[in-house]
């Protein structure tokens, strides 16, 4: 699995956009870019995945850039139950192993 | 559907313990795995099970075996628990097809060795 680096801690306004980087230069043709967080001591939540299309759901959107080595998740309207550790991480979507680095903690501040 | 659940929630073990940590899905998936989450850490692999029949090891598999019993059960074993093992193990699974792979949690299990 490619290597992902994402900023260690972030703020954001609820009501607001929060947008979080992922850089992941070494992506493979077949590795998808897929998105999970973790709110307090849960178990991790699947959020959205990709390979070089971007993405929506009802949860939030993925842009991945054209020479697929960086991508970032929006959740377009945060609130504060958005709180939570936010990993990114690179895979072949039937490969077996899956490597979580340590994420993003984003913090919505009312 | 339950998911994918993980028994027991808590447990506090002795050095030199061994005990088991069990993990069921039923959503029919192929794969399934174990992770550890020491404190203010991000999610680290210990073993995985591509498909039932095969197992393969994580980044951290010293000290751990794990048992995929059938497709639905995926168990983890420590011989011999040491305060190092203390931590938040998740079970998850998933489908395991071309296109997608999402990973369903289990709601983990807090592991204390003294």
């Amino acid at each position: 699995d490619a290597k992902t680096t994402q900023p260690t801690s972030m703020d954001c306004a609820e009501g607001r956009a929060a947008n979080l980087p992922c850089n992941h230069s070494t992506i493979s043709g077949n590795e998808y870019v897929y998105w999970y967080r973790q709110i307090h001591s849960q178990g991790p939540q699947y959020i959205i995945h990709g390979l070089k299309n971007n993405e929506t759901n009802e949860m939030a959107s993925l842009i991945i850039t054209e020479d697929r080595k960086s991508s970032t998740l929006i959740l377009p309207h945060a609130t504060l139950r958005d709180t939570a550790v936010y990993y990114c991480i690179v895979r072949v979507p039937n490969a077996g192993k899956s490597t979580f680095g340590d994420g993003t903690t984003l913090t919505v501040k009312p | 559907n339950a998911g994918v659940t993980q028994t027991p929630k808590f447990q506090v073990l002795k050095t030199g313990q061994s005990m088991t940590l069990q993990c069921a899905q039923d959503m029919n998936h192929n794969s399934m795995y174990w992770y550890r989450q020491d404190p203010g850490m991000g999610l680290r692999l210990i073993y995985y099970s591509a498909s039932e029949g095969t197992t393969d090891k994580g980044e951290v598999p010293n000290g751990y075996n794990v048992s995929r019993l059938n497709k639905r059960e995926f168990s983890l074993r420590l011989e011999s628990a040491a305060p190092s093992q203390t931590s938040v193990y998740f079970c998850a699974s998933s489908p395991r097809t071309s296109g997608n792979n999402e990973q369903f949690f289990g709601p983990g299990t807090r592991l204390t060795v003294l």
